[in-house]
This record gives C-alpha cells, structure tokens and sequence, in this order.
C-alpha cells in the first residue's frame, strides 16, 4: 500500500516550453503532496507544499509564477515548469501524506519515483 | 551552514562489511529523524524512523540518534551488494510536515 506514481519519468524539451509532471497517490486519499528538486549528487530540495484544494505554499527562492503546482483532487497534483530552462534540467520527486495520518511525525511521506526533467 | 550535513562519499566497502554513515544537524527542534535509501533514478524510500534520542534497531540496521551532540548514524550489518545505493538522512519538528535532508551518501557494496 501507499503507492505513489509520477508521470512522465524522463521528459525532454526544448528552452521555452512548458512541461507538466503528474504525481498520483494510488491506493489512498492524500491530504498533502509535496514537490521536491534534487540535482545531480545533491540531496531533495523541498520546493513546495500543496493541499487539496488550496494554493501551494513554496519554499523561499522558489519562483511560484515558474513552478505551477495544482491540487485538483485528494490523489493527483501537478508541477508545471513554465518556460523552462536548461538550468531547470533536474529530478523532481513528489511525494504524499496519506488523510490518515496527521502528517506531523515525520514518517508519513510516501515518495514517488521521479521525472528527469532535460531542457536542451 | 546547512541544516543536515552529510559526507556525500562515495564509500565503498567489501561485501560482509559493517557500514556506518552519519550525519550532524544545527535544528535544535528536530524530534524526528530518518533514514531514506535512494537506488538510483529512483524516488527515496523510508528505511528507518527514530523519535528524540536512543537507538532502533530493524534486521541489520540499526539508527542511533544522540540530541547532545546532534548527531545521528545508521549501521549496516552484514552488508550486501544490494544495500548498494544512496542513503539520505532527515530531520523533522514535530507538528511540522517539512523534512530537511542531508546531501545524501554513495554507498557501493562489493562482492
């Protein structure tokens, strides 16, 4: 149980365009998902927090007009990297706080396995 | 200075081996504390979960956690060429949803 799913894993695109990554918690209603960036060797980064329903909370020095996130439904949100860069080029992960928990302890966030995201 | 400091490696040890990594916080408010293996090109998944200070022990792992010094490790008994992966570490405030992680080390286990 407490799967989560992402959507594309590897992308490619081109300087300027606009990509969207989907994140799917699986078998149970989320009531948080987070978005995470990690570049090559270094460790996640968090860059925001979503609810259901309500707008992202983002991390400082993360540009919410470039980082779209949107969490329509307790199991899916998305990221939207709009007009991206090749510094954009990362690995997003996502994750999930199933509605059981209270999400407070820490142990509760269930991972994705990621998006390779390539600007060229 | 970052929240979580973890040597990044690599480290690479003989199959068999006892593995120790750790990591130093500077958040006094840390209660909470993880262990996260990363295979690569892959999301991290939850290894080992310690509340405050004091160890836990699961199979061949074992997570010490001592508040003092704010320093915590991970031991690997017996190790196996398949425990071969990144290990991050995290920490957490309790009543906070936010983890803050440690860059994370290399770990390579040869046979």
């Amino acid at each position: 149980g407490a799967v989560v799913s992402q959507h594309p894993s590897w992308v490619i695109c081109k300087s300027g365009t606009s990509v969207k990554i989907e994140c799917r918690s699986l078998d149970f209603q989320a009531t948080t998902m987070f978005w995470y960036r990690q570049f090559p060797k270094q460790s996640l980064m968090l860059m925001a927090t979503s609810n259901e329903g309500s707008k992202a909370t983002y991390e400082q020095g993360v540009e919410k007009d470039k980082f779209l996130i949107n969490h329509a439904s307790l199991t899916l949100s998305t990221l939207t990297v709009t007009s991206a860069h090749p510094e954009d080029s990362s690995f997003y992960i996502c994750s999930a706080t199933p509605s059981w928990t209270s999400g407070q302890t820490g142990d509760t966030q269930y991972f994705g396995p990621g998006t390779r995201l390539t600007v060229l | 200075q970052k929240e979580v400091e973890q040597d990044p490696g690599p480290l690479s040890v003989p199959e068999g081996a006892i593995v120790s990594l750790n990591c130093t916080y500077s958040n006094s408010a840390f209660q909470y504390f993880m262990w996260y293996r990363q295979y690569s090109r892959k999301g991290p998944e939850l290894l080992m979960y310690t509340y405050s200070s004091g160890n836990k022990e699961d199979g061949r792992f074992t997570a010490q956690v001592d508040k003092s010094s704010k320093y915590i490790s991970l031991f690997i008994r017996d190790s196996q060429p398949s425990d071969s992966a990144t290990y991050l570490c995290a920490g957490a405030v309790q009543g906070a949803q936010k983890l803050v992680f440690g860059q994370g080390t290399r770990l390579t286990i040869n046979p």
